[in-house]
């Protein structure tokens, strides 16, 4: 496996309450994602960096904040975690756009109750 | 953007036969063409994949095609072991929106 990290791997929170999510690499990729995993839905993107500070929107960023002060780190960030928020997060990075490849990090596991 | 459709949803064949996983993409500039194994609590790992000015690859028992004038490319297993119980997701990267778009997944089960 790629050297990808996702902190906490399993979290239980509250409706409202603030929840950030953080992804770790040591491979040095410039190309990093967060995608949530449900059941019918497959892996939707929420946002992804193309760079230090250099983030996007995905097809389901709503309710959701990223950022990048490092190439290491990806932080996600939900403001207000509501239960349609409950899902398992994944993180993912790539070396290069044309290349393609994506590598995930064991993904976490969030319930929003 | 780029839809990519997945099908069949659910897939269940005998030890020995062999497998074929189906997707279709929209986006004709799409020219990056992955496939994800996901293990049950575990991470999605690539598979084998294929690019556009390729039609078709092997690695021992899986193989892909593409069928770049249909937009639609295909997963083949042959000779299934249990071990390749799993749920597959095919993938299209679109260079123009500089990411890639995922299917909704097909959960395979290997009866021994």
């Amino acid at each position: 496996d790629a050297g990808i990290t996702q902190s906490p791997r399993h979290k239980v929170t509250e409706t409202g309450t603030p929840v950030t999510l953080r992804c770790h690499q040591t491979e040095n990729h410039r190309y990093m994602y967060w995608y949530r995993q449900d059941p019918g839905h497959g892996l939707r993107l929420i946002h992804y960096s193309y760079g230090v500070k250099d983030t996007d929107k995905g097809e389901v960023s709503d309710g959701y904040s990223v950022s990048r002060s490092k190439t290491e780190d990806f932080l996600l960030t939900l403001e207000s975690a509501t239960s349609s928020q409950t899902s398992v997060y994944f993180c993912a990075i790539s070396e290069s756009v044309r290349e393609g490849t994506q590598y995930f990090g064991p993904g976490t596991r969030l319930l929003v109750l | 953007g780029e839809n990519v459709e997945q099908h069949p949803s659910t897939l269940s064949v005998q030890e020995g036969d062999s497998a074929v996983i189906k997707c279709t993409y929209s986006d004709s500039a799409s020219n990056y063409f992955p496939w994800y194994k996901q293990e049950l609590g575990k991470r999605p790992q690539l598979i084998i994949d294929i690019r556009s000015n390729v039609g078709e690859k092997k690695d021992q028992r899986i193989a892909v095609t593409l069928n770049k004038t249909a937009k639609h490319f295909s997963l083949h297993i042959t000779e299934t072991q249990p071990e390749d119980s799993a749920v597959y997701f095919c993938a299209s990267y679109s260079g123009g929106y500089q990411k890639v778009t995922f299917g909704t997944g097909t959960k395979l089960q290997v009866i021994p």
